[in-house]
């Protein structure tokens, strides 16, 4: 079965401290992951995805195989990354390539 | 350009009536995929097209829930005889293109169930 697990509901730091949005998941194969991002009043968005292995807006993830994570960091948080974060797997077996979404973190950077 | 469009942005029903949720795709795109976003249960994958067909209906919770999309394009989900537990955000979500495999979503239909 597939999985995705946002262990935080919510999470809140202040301004210009480090944050770390943890995920782990459970798949057979090798998935694709994928960090989506929902800011207030605005519509589901990617934020970033494994294969890609670049730097949105400050944010990495890396993929640990080993301890089946992708959990997303920031060095120094910013009040304009207030938002709802989830966490997604693509399965790669199976071609739907339909995303299966952790249960979202939400995260409050306050000033 | 014009992204992903969902209508109508708010329903309200009343148990036991049908709803239609419509999605208007990014031009080009040829994959489309609805998910349901509800409190507590987050967002789950309810069916996938790629064109006209839907080689992936697993999500779909019960039999009273069904999609179909026509001409590779508009696609619409339709609830029959409407539970409180439908109650939710329905998201619709299009990939193709040059950004394979990144979704792009829509705003979402707001399903209240009274």
């Amino acid at each position: 079965a597939q999985r995705v697990t946002q262990p935080e509901k919510l999470l809140s730091v202040f301004k210009g401290a480090p944050v770390e949005l943890k995920c782990n998941y459970s798949y057979s194969g090798s998935p694709e992951l994928f960090w989506y991002v929902q800011y207030s009043r605005q519509r589901l968005q990617l934020l970033l995805r494994h294969i890609s292995r670049e730097s949105i807006k400050g944010f990495t993830a890396d993929l640990n195989k080993g301890e089946t994570s992708f959990h997303l960091k920031k060095p120094f948080a910013q009040e304009e990354d207030s938002a709802m974060y989830y966490c997604a797997l693509s399965p790669t077996q199976g071609g739907s390539e339909k995303l299966v979404f952790g249960k979202g973190t939400k995260l409050t950077v306050n000033p | 350009g014009a992204g992903v469009s969902q209508s109508p942005s708010n329903k309200v029903t009343e148990k036991g009536k049908d709803v239609e949720l419509r999605c208007d795709p990014i031009s080009g795109h040829t994959a489309l995929y609805w998910y349901r976003q509800s409190l507590g249960q987050g967002l789950e994958f309810l069916i996938y097209f790629q064109g006209n067909s839907a080689p992936d209906k697993s999500g779909l919770p019960s039999d009273r829930f069904s999609a179909e999309r026509t001409g590779g394009s508009v696609s619409t989900l339709t609830i029959q005889r409407t539970q409180q537990e439908d109650s939710a955000v329905y998201l619709c979500a299009t990939s193709g293109g040059s950004s394979y495999n990144e979704q792009f979503f829509g705003p979402g239909t707001r399903l209240t169930v009274l």
